[in-house]
């Protein structure tokens, strides 16, 4: 089973600021990643898809990268409504598997 | 507009079987790939099962033989049959719908609310 770690387990920052998530892999996926984000009683959203495609009304404020083992997702200015709780997800082998999330809080 | 609303869940003694529909609205689950994804606190998110457009399965190793999924297409309804619950299968149980974007498979676009299992004597 591929395990994904995510980075930090909390974040703490200020609307406005950067936030720079990260996403290691277990082993290779290619560029077979996705980010979602939680926020409280709700599903988790799909943000990105295959490393750096945003989902269908996704904001451009969201960005991913990277590739092989080490992804990151940026959102390049904090609004209110990003606090919430970020995962990881590979689909590159089975079973699909999630990180454990990120949580963006206000500082 | 795509709708998913789960049913089915609650309180289940151990070794008991519960189960799950996923009302699908705004598409047809024989047009998409569906799976069931469940959270826990002590778990985080764990991808259980798909069916695929033709039919064909896909379980992970801790529900395989005790969990299956199935659709009725004429309801327009996704199912999981829980069998032989543990305790440790105690989550809030989400349907999701495999994604619409061009290129995009095997990740989740659209999701339902969750109904909440509890296995517990």
């Amino acid at each position: 089973e591929i395990v994904l770690t995510q980075s930090p387990a909390t974040l703490s920052l200020s609307p406005g600021e950067r936030a720079t998530l990260s996403c290691r892999v277990s082993q290779s996926i290619d560029i077979y990643l996705a980010w979602y984000q939680q926020k409280p009683g709700q599903a988790p959203r799909l943000l990105i898809y295959d490393t750096s495609n945003r989902a269908t009304g996704i904001p451009a404020r969201f960005s991913g990268s990277g590739s092989g083992t080490d992804f990151t997702l940026t959102i390049s200015s904090l609004e209110p409504e990003d606090f919430a709780i970020y995962y990881c997800q590979q689909r590159t082998n089975w079973p699909r598997t999630f990180g454990q999330g990120t949580k963006v809080e206000i500082k | 507009e795509v709708q998913l609303v789960e049913t089915g869940g609650g309180l289940i003694q151990p070794g008991g079987s519960l189960r799950l529909s996923c009302s699908a609205s705004g598409f047809a689950v024989s047009s998409k790939a569906m799976s069931w994804v469940r959270q826990s606190p002590v778990k985080g998110l764990e991808w259980l099962s798909i069916i695929y457009i033709g039919g064909s399965t896909n379980y992970a190793d801790s529900v395989k033989g005790r969990f299956t999924i199935s659709r009725d297409t004429s309801k327009n309804t996704v199912f999981l049959q829980m069998n032989s619950l543990r305790v440790e299968d105690t989550a809030v149980y989400y349907c999701a719908k495999d994604c619409t974007d061009g290129g995009c498979s095997n990740f989740f676009d659209s999701w339902g609310q969750g109904t909440v299992v509890t296995v517990s004597s």
